[in-house]
């Protein structure tokens, strides 16, 4: 199965100022049709996880331009371009070219 | 508006069975894949398998092969998951996500409100 690593466990951010989530894949997430097969999603507190991004940058539906996403074959990233208080959750990547599907370990996102 | 509603908490010993509903409405039932992600406490998420509603074909995860069986049930537009010989390490809250990319570019664009099984003596 496709190992999915993330970076920085934790990430301490300030209101307005940007913030950026690594995310790895143990294998290539590029397929055939040119697409990277990778997702993000954030969880808030108490809440299920809401889709932000599929296809490696495609946003989901209702989800603010600040968040962007990036990076093809093995390495990914999210962007969030100012951060606002409603942000603070933990962020998982996610890849989808194969079953099992896998996840990263996450990465929480709070305020300074 | 889509939404999927889940069935509530459950608790049971271990070696039992439980089995979690989730009804879907507000658009075709039968388009779209069901995927069943866990989370257990405190931890990150699982991917356990999905079922095709349009024919009830199933792909399970490994990690649960044997113990997993997915279903669906068209007259109620409701899919169930029921997970048998359970443990202690079953304990976990229990989503169902739908999947509009037909079960090939596998995204969630609509989860459940999560059901807690808790697996205790």
């Amino acid at each position: 199965e496709i190992v999915m690593t993330q970076s920085p466990l934790a990430l301490p951010v300030t209101p307005g100022e940007p913030a950026s989530i690594s995310c790895r894949s143990s294998q290539s997430l590029l397929h055939g049709n040119g697409n990277d097969y990778l997702d993000w999603y954030l969880q808030r507190p108490g809440q299920p996880p809401q889709l932000l991004i599929y296809l490696g940058s495609y946003r989901a539906s209702g989800v603010p331009d600040r968040f962007s996403g990036s990076g093809s074959g093995t390495n990914f990233s999210l962007k969030i371009s100012r951060v606002e208080a409603e942000d603070v959750g933990v962020y998982y990547c996610m890849q989808a070219l194969q079953t099992p599907l896998t996840f990263g370990g996450g990465t929480k996102v709070e305020i300074k | 508006q889509v939404q999927l509603v889940q069935s509530g908490a459950e608790v049971k010993k271990p070696g039992a069975s439980v089995k979690v509903s989730c009804k879907a409405s507000g658009y075709t039932f039968s388009t779209d894949y069901l995927h069943w992600v866990r989370q257990a406490p405190g931890l990150g998420l699982e991917w356990m398998g999905m079922i095709n509603p349009s024919d009830g074909g199933t792909s399970y995860a490994q990690n649960f092969h044997g113990r997993v069986t997915m279903t669906r049930d068209t007259s109620t537009s409701t899919v169930y998951m029921e997970l048998s010989s359970l443990r202690s390490e079953d304990t976990a809250v229990y989503y169902c996500a739908r999947d509009p990319s037909g079960g090939e570019e596998f995204y969630f664009d609509f989860w459940g409100q999560g059901t807690l099984v808790t697996v205790s003596s």
